[in-house]
């Protein structure tokens, strides 16, 4: 089993739909970070979380410390979202970051 | 306030051959990470350096290293290049927090082709 998974691995929603995406990690972690990938490669960090909830603009992130688990938000949802989304985990004790395998989001117009 | 720059961007090198790898963090980074993607193992980290010095170490063979200069550059090699090495090698800096707590600036990554 993968330290962290993320779920679903692919999510085709239509403009407008709200989009939810899941990340659920299996060691103790001092952060949580969302990533954003665009087709060409160049990524760009959403959020890190390490407690509670943040939003910026459309894009909502929460955690659940005491159930490992934490869900990317998009609200009225644009088909320039469109990207490979990636949770990381940050392991205190390994002193290093893990990465979820990635959920693709096309949202079609 | 400039990015993250990574040269080259592209590379293509044949099985055995050594490769150098370059990283610009953001003035004022003094944190660098490097990271490996591959479409079979995605993300993975490879080192991060701080100060000149390697704070951490991912599961890599000896072929990878870095290293970090004065001004925060960062480069890593790679010797004895095998085809699995093939992958797009991104580097991220940051204010180097040691929690890992800090927004991580990533830049545009240097696709390496092993023949």
């Amino acid at each position: 089993k993968n330290e962290v998974e993320q779920s679903p691995q692919n999510l085709t929603a239509q403009e407008g739909e709200f989009i939810t995406i899941n990340c659920s990690y299996s060691v103790g972690i001092s952060a949580l970070h969302w990533l954003q990938q665009h087709p060409g490669g160049g990524i760009v960090s959403l959020f890190m979380l390490s407690s509670g909830k943040k939003k910026h603009g459309r894009l909502i992130a929460t955690i659940n410390i005491q159930e490992k688990h934490s869900s990317l938000h998009i609200t009225a949802s644009h088909p320039r979202d469109s990207a490979v989304y990636i949770c990381a985990v940050y392991n205190t004790n390994a002193g290093k970051s893990t990465f979820g395998d990635g959920t693709t989001l096309t949202v079609k117009p | 306030k400039a990015g993250v720059t990574q040269t080259p961007r592209y590379l293509i090198k044949t099985r055995g051959q050594q490769v150098t790898l370059s990283c610009s963090p953001i003035s004022g980074h003094r944190s660098v990470s490097w990271y490996q993607q591959t479409p079979g193992q995605g993300l993975q980290f490879l080192f991060e350096y701080f100060s000149e010095t390697q704070r951490n170490k991912g599961n890599f063979p000896g072929r990878f290293s870095g290293r970090q200069f004065s001004n925060s550059r960062s480069e890593m090699n790679v010797s004895t290049l095998e085809l699995g090495d093939s992958a797009l090698y991104l580097c991220a800096s940051s204010l180097g927090t040691i929690s890992g707590t800090d927004t991580q600036y990533f830049g545009p990554g240097t696709r390496l082709t092993v023949l």
